[in-house]
């Protein structure tokens, strides 16, 4: 197994550019979700999936969209990439959520947006 | 609003010492907390607590969970260099299906 594969590892965008972080896992997992991650602030939701064809919000939505139209796949979309969104983004799947299930993480994608 | 507060935020000790690190939470329909390591890249997980006063060992590391005082604590014993990392805790709420990750504490241990 792969676990859970992110693309591309490193990107950098304008002001204003959109792009797609890709999210892929082989786990055959229901959840999974979208993090990003700041200094000093630890890991933010931002969209999470319990299913495929099921998204909703986490606490910071605002500029990102996300769809979730098979099991294994789960991209994040910028829609006009901003300085503020310069982050590290981590993707992450579990079986399930009900039982508080442990959730796998990717390797992330470094994000700068000049 | 969901709340999870670690301490200290950062801790420098010398291998071989004993370190506790703390997490404070407040989250609705609380289900889990979960322990990760992060060292330069994904987290990794360590532990997943469900029940108050059971203690979860992996080597030389534990960790316990209060959940009437809202608290967990990670042990790490005789510590290492290689336990230098980010601790971060994330209790799980069930009703909003998502962990809320605390802001970490990152623990350098010197030789």
């Amino acid at each position: 197994n792969a676990g859970v594969t992110q693309t591309p590892k490193f990107q950098v965008l304008k002001t204003g550019q959109s792009m797609t972080l890709q999210c892929a896992q082989d786990m055959n997992h229901e959840y999974m979700s979208w993090y990003r991650q700041d200094p000093g602030m630890g890991l933010r939701l931002i969209h999470y999936s319990v299913g495929a064809g099921i998204t909703d919000q986490g606490e910071v939505p605002n500029g990102y969209n996300v769809s979730r139209s098979t099991t294994e796949d789960f991209p994040l979309r910028l829609l006009s990439a901003a300085p503020s969104q310069t982050s590290v983004y981590f993707c992450a799947s579990s079986y399930s959520f009900g039982e508080g299930r442990e959730q796998f993480f990717g390797p992330g994608t470094r994000l700068t947006v000049l | 609003e969901d709340k999870v507060v670690q301490s200290p935020l950062s801790l420098v000790v010398h291998e071989g010492d004993t370190v506790t690190l703390n997490c404070s939470y407040e989250v609705t329909n609380f289900r889990s907390l979960l322990w990760y390591k992060q060292e330069k890249k994904a987290p990794t997980f360590l532990f997943m607590l469900t029940s108050s006063g059971i203690e979860k060992k992996s080597g030389r590391l534990s960790s316990i969970l209060d959940k009437k005082e809202l608290f967990s604590i990670l042990n790490i014993t005789a510590t290492q260099t290689g336990d230098s990392a980010i601790y971060l805790c994330a209790p799980a709420s069930s009703g909003a299906q998502k962990l809320v990750f605390g802001q970490g504490t990152r623990l350098t241990i010197n030789p």
